[in-house]
């Protein structure tokens, strides 16, 4: 597996309270994602890193914001969660070059209550 | 119109028998991959294809890519315990800042009996 870590790995916190998802890679690979998974929803895009500080955003960016400082760090912020932002949120990267092969991170799973 | 469609959504079998899932897009793809997700863990990319009519193997899994670039299959022989997981597809699409994004299907979940 590539060298992708994913902090916190499990975080419940309250309706209304501003989370911040971090994701680290050891690749120094150029492309990093964020997706969501939900049941019968598979991997759903939130945004994306193309360099850095150079983000977009996916399918399902309300209501969350990313920032990428260094090549290594891609941070998804929930600023202000709420109980439909309960899933399990996955990071990769890779995807740049054939056969555009994405490494995932182990997850995080949240919990909004 | 970006989405890829897989079924069954679950499948059950006997440790032995064979299992296939397919994914379905309504445009024309220009390749597909699959990836695998055990219970708890996160999805590992198992292969791309890229032509018309392409298939690949990988020991007891074999992947295809339909003639008109609309479906793909994973076929499953003789599932083992270790099988069990979820397989996704996935499309990928080029962004506007000329690099891949991915569309994944909603995966099959497959439970094999010992």
């Amino acid at each position: 597996d590539a060298g992708i870590t994913q902090s916190p790995r499990h975080k419940v916190t309250e309706t209304g309270t501003p989370v911040t998802l971090r994701c680290h890679q050891t690749e120094n690979h150029r492309y990093m994602y964020w997706y969501r998974q939900d049941p019968g929803h598979g991997l759903r895009l939130i945004h994306y890193s193309y360099g850095v500080k150079d983000t977009d955003k996916g399918e399902v960016s309300d209501g969350y914001s990313v920032s990428r400082s260094k090549t290594e760090d891609f941070l998804l912020t929930l600023e202000s969660a709420t109980s439909s932002q309960t899933s399990v949120y996955f990071c990769a990267t890779g995807g740049g070059t054939p056969p555009y092969e994405q490494y995932f991170g182990p997850g995080t799973r949240l919990t909004v209550t | 119109g970006q989405q890829v469609m897989q079924i069954p959504q679950y499948q059950h079998v006997q440790e032995g028998e064979d299992f296939t899932t397919y994914c379905n897009s309504s445009t024309t793809l220009s390749n597909i991959q699959w990836y695998k997700q055990r219970p708890g863990g996160h999805p590992v990319f198992l292969i791309q294809l890229v032509k018309s009519g392409e298939v690949k193997k990988q020991k007891r899994l074999t992947f295809q890519f339909g003639e008109a670039k609309k479906n793909s299959s994973l076929h499953i022989t003789a599932t083992q315990t270790t099988d069990v997981g979820t397989y996704f597809c996935a499309r990928s699409y080029r962004s506007k800042y000329n690099f891949n994004k991915f569309y994944f299907g909603s995966g099959t979940k497959l439970n094999v009996k010992p």
